[in-house]
């Protein structure tokens, strides 16, 4: 079958560098997209890696490799507008996205 | 910039009613789709469409239909609600082939 992890809860202190990371198992393999969600709110696109390596986007930056079915997602100087949940989702095959339940991470002061 | 809008965010119905949520987009997109979300989930899809008129069953389709009579227009329908169905219904759309997709802020259905 086809499966997501990741962990359920992160916490982090403000000005720190956290790691989420997201290990997955799919029929196929057509990218590895992060997205942020506030609490109420809609997801929104973060990032998307679909060769090996590390993605640098200001702040935020995220990793893939392929062979070890394996990404992260690297935050750093963290703010408390960062604490959100961190959905990771893989395009499969039929390029559906497959869903992980999400990352929700917790900034303290 | 790319614009998902929903009909509506909250919305509160009985058990046995007709629910219908109407997701719009303006970035002239070929795919759409409608997802749940649920705590401790991921979002799980219930319905897509690769263009007009064109639909497809995804997960979860039971208790559920759509239609897409418009290329800028997703309409999810419950034919008859059930408290089962209370969830957070997120609307999303891409262009055709892949890629990013782009979500609707999403309506929180509650049925009692």
């Amino acid at each position: 079958g086809q499966n997501i992890d990741q962990p359920t809860e992160m916490t982090a202190t403000e000005g720190a560098i956290v790691q989420i990371n997201c290990t997955y198992q799919t029929s196929g393999f057509n990218g590895l997209f992060w997205y942020q969600q506030h609490a109420g709110e809609a997801p929104t696109f973060l990032s998307y890696n679909v060769l090996d390596g590390l993605e640098e986007k200001g702040r935020f930056s995220s990793f893939l490799s392929r062979s070890k079915g394996y990404s992260y997602l690297l935050l750093k100087e963290l703010q408390m507008k960062d604490s959100a949940s961190y959905l990771c989702a893989v395009s499969d095959s039929n390029y559906q996205l497959i869903w992980g339940a999400g990352t929700k991470l917790i900034i303290k002061p | 910039d790319v614009k998902v809008t929903q009909s509506s965010r909250y919305l509160v119905k009985r058990t046995g009613e007709k629910v219908f949520l109407e997701c719009v987009q303006d970035m002239d997109h070929e795919n759409m789709f409608w997802y749940r979300q649920d705590p401790g989930l991921g979002l799980r899809l219930i319905y897509f469409s690769y263009d007009v008129k064109m639909k497809e069953k995804g997960d979860i389709p039971e208790g559920y239909s759509v239609s897409r009579e418009k290329k800028e227009r997703f309409s999810l329908i419950l034919e008859s609600a059930s408290t089962n169905q209370t969830s957070m219904y997120l609307c999303a759309s891409r262009l055709q082939g892949g890629g990013t997709q782009y979500f609707g802020p999403g309506t929180r259905l509650l049925v009692l």
